[in-house]
């Protein structure tokens, strides 16, 4: 029962587009969600973060969106760069600081 | 600061072997946890401490034990290995309760079991 899904498994943008990553969840008890990124044969790095009781957060190129009526957020980047490529994986809290994550989502940037 | 540090790096077992995967960080974080991740499932917790003397089972905790006798170290033992545990392992701490949740991550360890 995957209550955190990353339907994309990968996605492939131009240098100085807009990158749109999904996520979408089940569970309603959620209240909290994170983005990580990991870098090949690297620990994931937190990336942003929003509370279940906002619908925007933004943070320099990344901003992220919530959408809790359709258990649904994204993360933009813009400008895309090739040094966003990774895998991108989202996060939601329940229970203390128990993390539960998607699959995650490959980021090709070319340039 | 070294953040969190894990060892070893890399580790090749046989079946039935037992071993410890070494984690330790020097954030004086109350909160520490162990996920596994394996292809096109995310990564998946495992056992959890929010402090010391305090551990409690994650979602896969089985053939796994941790033990938490200090803040910084946050050992995780494998048993008696299986194939099945051949994955890549994370520890990663955070402060408990507040403070944006965000949990900071080791660089991993890449296990396989033979």
């Amino acid at each position: 029962d995957q209550q955190v899904k990353q339907n994309s498994p990968s996605l492939s943008v131009q240098e100085g587009r807009i990158s749109i990553l999904n996520c979408d969840y089940t569970n309603s008890m959620f209240d909290y969600f994170l983005w990580y990124k990991k870098y090949p044969a690297e620990g994931p790095t937190f990336l942003i973060s929003i509370s279940s009781i906002k619908d925007k957060n933004e943070d320099g190129r990344f901003t992220v969106f919530l959408n809790k009526s359709a258990k649904h957020l994204s993360l933009h980047i813009v400008p895309s760069q090739p040094g966003d490529s990774a895998v991108y994986f989202c996060a939601a809290k329940k229970d203390e600081n128990k993390l539960v994550f998607g699959a995650g989502t490959i980021l090709r940037v070319k340039s | 600061n070294a953040g969190v540090t894990q060892t070893p790096k890399f580790q090749v077992l046989k079946t039935g072997q037992s071993m410890t995967l070494q984690c330790a960080q020097d954030m004086n974080h109350e909160y520490m946890s162990w996920y596994r991740q394996d292809p096109g499932m995310g990564l998946r917790l495992i056992h959890y401490s929010v402090g010391a003397g305090i551990t409690d089972q994650g979602e896969v905790p089985n053939g796994y034990n941790v033990s938490r006798s200090t803040t910084e170290d946050f050992p995780l033992r494998l048993l008696s290995a299986a194939p099945s545990q051949t994955s890549v392992y994370f520890c990663a701490s955070s402060l408990y309760r507040g403070a944006g949740y965000e949990q900071f991550f080791g660089p991993g360890t890449r296990l396989t079991v033979l």
